[in-house]
């Protein structure tokens, strides 16, 4: 049982460059999130699902797409990457049935964009 | 979407108890008060989660007012491990995303 697993881990972009970051989970949790981290501060949210085929948008959703096509993964993409988008990206997962609505976490992808 | 206070950081002795308070002045009655902290630059860590009643599980105590506009996290025995970032969030409830909101939190440092 891996849980979350995000893809890469690190990676290092230009500035207009594009890229996707791969979340999966393996526990058929129904919502996923996409949270980004700067330095000194809490995570904000960027986009969420909660369902296969949905999205939406979370605090900070500008210059992200995000896509849910299969349950179990979630992608953010950045079409053209700025220095702005510098920073560590995390991806959760939740279950919809009752129980504690705790969020799961992967490790982060940690991006930097020169 | 309710937004929480916390101190910027706190200092706490080993073995003591730590508590670390939060406001919640704005949140809605169906909304659950959670706790998640952070080590090092790891992905947050759940901890506990109250709606209205005084919780206990193997980790922590969370204390919430009666009129719910703030709440208490209780590390009974606090252990250098516990060094961390604590987040004190309100959630929304399911059928609205069941979103988390993140502050900038709490540095929790314990000292030997």
């Amino acid at each position: 049982n891996a849980g979350v697993t995000q893809t890469p881990k690190f990676r290092v972009l230009k500035t207009g460059q594009s890229m996707t970051l791969l979340c999966a989970q393996d526990m058929n949790h129904e919502y996923m999130y996409w949270y980004r981290q700067d330095p000194g501060m809490g995570l904000r949210l960027i986009h969420y699902s909660v369902g296969e085929g949905t999205t939406a948008k979370g605090e900070v959703p500008d210059g992200y797409n995000v896509s849910r096509l299969k349950k179990q993964n979630f992608l953010l993409g950045l079409e053209s990457a700025a220095p702005s988008q510098t920073s560590v990206y995390f991806c959760a997962s939740t279950t919809r049935d009752r129980g504690t609505g705790e969020l799961f976490f992967g490790e982060g992808s940690r991006l930097t964009v020169l | 979407d309710a937004k929480t206070t916390q101190p910027p950081s706190m200092d706490c002795a080993e073995g003591r108890a730590a508590n670390l308070p939060c406001n919640h002045s704005t949140i809605s009655g169906n909304e659950y008060v959670y706790w998640y902290r952070q080590i090092h630059s790891q992905g947050p860590q759940y901890i506990i989660h109250g709606l209205k009643n005084n919780e206990t599980n193997e980790m922590a105590s969370l204390i919430i007012t009666e009129d719910r506009k703030s709440s208490t996290l209780i590390l009974p025995h606090a252990t250098l491990r516990d060094t961390a970032v604590y987040y004190c969030i309100v959630r929304t409830p399911m059928e609205y995303g069941n979103k988390l909101v993140f502050g900038a939190g709490t540095i929790l440092r314990v000292k030997s």
